[in-house]
This record gives C-alpha cells, structure tokens and sequence, in this order.
C-alpha cells in the first residue's frame, strides 16, 4: 500500500524557533500532498494543498508567510512555521494521494509540535 | 459548501456489542472514505465507496454507500477493544479534478470496554 513518511514525529522548541516537517511518499509519486492541523479530540483542518513545482494553495484564515510550503520534488513536501510561538503548538498531519480521480488520500503519522 | 455531518459524537460501548455510526450529506459525492485515527497517529484509510448502494466488507467492518451518494454507514459486528479510535468521513471536494482536496466530518470517537 501507500506509505508516506512524516518526519520529526515530534518537536518541542522554545519560542520564536522555525521549525520544518518533512513529508514523504516512500513508494509513490505525489503531484500533490496536502497539509492539515488538528487540534485534541477535533476533526482535520486542511491549511494547504502543496503542488510539486508551484505555490502552495492556502485555505482562508491560514497566513501563508507563516507556514511556508515547498514541494521540492514528487516525493517530498515540507512546512516551515516560522518564528513559532505557543499558540502553533498542535498536531500537524501531511497526506499524499496518487494522480487520477477518486484516490485515497494516504497520510502519514502526524508531527507533535510544543512550543515553549 | 458541502459539509459531512457525522453521527454519533461519541460512543462508548462494551466489547462484543455491535454498532452502526453514520456520515450524512446534502450534497452527492462522487466516493466517500472512511479513516480510522488512534491518539498521536495519523489517519489510517480503511475503506473508499464510489457505486451507489455499494456494500463493502473488512473483516468485522461493513460499510455501505448510500444509493444517492449523499451519504454512508459503517457498521461494526462484536466490537473489539482495538476498535477504539476517532472515525473519520471524508468525500472529494466538488468541481475539482484529480488529487481533490478533501471535506472531512468532524469524526466520531469510538470507545470500547473489555
């Protein structure tokens, strides 16, 4: 099945860090990957979708310049938020699907993040 | 705007007992997709319906797509302990082509006792 990888599983930082999250798909090409924030016991909120070679899309209310996105290549995305301050701590989640209508979103295990 | 209204919120059941939860529409998908999440994980896909009216089975997992597309069921027999988790809907977005973003419902937590 799809694998993506998601990469730290966790980050405890102090405030005013940048942290990067990693996401990879290990046996798939992701023309785009998408990227979620959840908070405890709440649904998925999708912050943005990542496409391999353009500007990221972001969904209303999320500041671009904030969480900064790449999709460097088919298989990898990344999201730097920036200057980090305790109200980003959260759970962040990055999914993936094969090209093509109709196909799953696969998603990787989450990143943790505290910020001190 | 097309909202996935799942239902129960919450349930807490004994093992052994069985359960339908459910995951309602106005508006017709083109699939719907059922995740299951566990604490500190990521959604884990179990099951994606396309055909109206389609019944598709995972072991003790039945899950069923309603004939209009508007909305779906997911019934568990003998609920087990590892059956604990967050249940997940979620549908494509409309009028968007492939690698479509997603619409999740707000999910349903699912507890069962030994």
């Amino acid at each position: 099945g799809a694998v993506v990888s998601q990469h730290p599983s966790r980050v405890i930082c102090k405030s005013g860090t940048s942290v990067k999250i990693e996401c990879r798909s290990l046996d798939f090409q992701a023309t785009t990957m998408f990227w979620y924030r959840q908070f405890p016991k709440k649904s998925l909120m999708l912050m943005a979708t990542s496409n391999e070679g353009s500007k990221a899309t972001y969904e209303q209310g999320v500041e671009k310049d904030k969480f900064l996105i790449n999709h460097a290549s088919l298989t990898l995305s990344t999201l730097t938020v920036t200057s980090a301050h305790p109200e980003d701590s959260s759970f962040y989640i990055c999914s993936a699907s094969d090209a093509g209508r109709n196909q799953p979103q696969h998603f990787g295990d989450g990143t943790r993040l505290s910020i001190l | 705007t097309q909202l996935l209204e799942q239902s129960p919120q919450f349930l807490s059941i004994q093992e052994g007992e069985n359960l339908t939860v459910y995951c309602n529409s106005s508006s017709v998908f083109s699939s719907l997709q059922w995740y299951r999440q566990e604490p500190g994980e990521g959604p884990v896909l179990l099951v994606t319906v396309v055909t109206g009216g389609e019944v598709k089975k995972l072991k003790r997992l039945t899950f069923q797509f309603g004939d209009a597309r508007k909305d779906s069921s997911l019934h568990i027999t003998a609920a087990q302990p590892g059956d604990t988790g967050l249940y997940l809907c979620a549908g494509p977005c409309r009028n968007t082509g492939a690698n479509s973003k997603l619409t999740f419902g707000k999910g349903i937590t699912l507890s069962v006792r030994p």
